[in-house]
């Protein structure tokens, strides 16, 4: 089985300032079609989630360029360049890969 | 606009049952793959389900696998998840969600399924 690692479970920013979160993965997340199935998710309080990047990289509609993500193979990590107010929730990694698995979440609170 | 709305859930007891609907409007439903996915409370989310857009290929979390049964009509544009043999772990709220392997451009706004006697 895969082994998912999503750190750190919980982030205390100062507004303006970065974050990151990184998913870590016992196995590559290259499918056999060669994309690589590695998506973020944003769950404010009270709301369904959202998605904010797919295929590792890429910014869903409406998301704020101060969100971006990266990685290859089995490392991959969230940034958020500057927090604002409005970022506060869970953030989710989630695997297409494999086994459609979600990461643990991290808190994201304001300091 | 794109609308992905739930409906069917409930309190029922241990071992009863349920069936959840999810209304799609607003895309191509017929061409995509579609996902259940499951959030028990305070907790975080956990994929349950899946359906491939030609509605016979379906897929499984271990833990609903002969329990839990997917499937879509195309011709209503609506996703459905029956749910038998539920279980107090089962207890959570139920989002519809479209793709697969990307999946979550779209969610729904979910639907509360509570199994307790």
């Amino acid at each position: 089985d895969v082994v998912m690692t999503q750190s750190p479970l919980s982030l205390s920013v100062t507004l303006g300032q970065p974050a990151s979160i990184s998913c870590r993965f016992s196995q590559s997340l290259v499918y056999s079609d060669g994309n690589t199935y590695l998506n973020w998710f944003q769950q404010r309080p009270g709301q369904s989630p959202r998605r904010l990047i797919y295929m590792v990289s890429n910014r869903d509609s409406g998301v704020p360029d101060r969100f971006s993500g990266s990685g290859s193979g089995t490392d991959f990590t969230l940034k958020i360049s500057r927090v604002e107010a409005e970022d506060v929730g869970v953030y989710y990694c989630m695997e297409g890969t494999h086994l459609y698995t979600f990461g643990q979440g991290t808190n994201l609170e304001i300091k | 606009e794109v609308q992905l709305v739930e409906s069917g859930g409930g309190l029922v007891q241990p071992g009863g049952s349920l069936r959840l609907s999810c209304a799609a409007s607003g895309f191509t439903f017929t061409i995509y793959d579609m996902s259940w996915v499951r959030q028990a409370p305070g907790k975080g989310l956990e994929w349950v389900s899946a359906v491939r857009a030609n509605g016979v290929d379906t897929f499984y979390t271990d833990s609903v696998k002969g329990r839990f049964s997917i499937s879509r009509d195309n011709f209503k544009n609506t996703l459905y998840l029956q749910m038998n043999s539920l279980r107090a772990e089962d207890t959570a709220i139920y989002y519809c969600a479209k793709g697969l392997r990307a999946l979550g451009e779209y969610w729904g706004q979910g639907v509360l399924v509570t199994v307790s006697s």
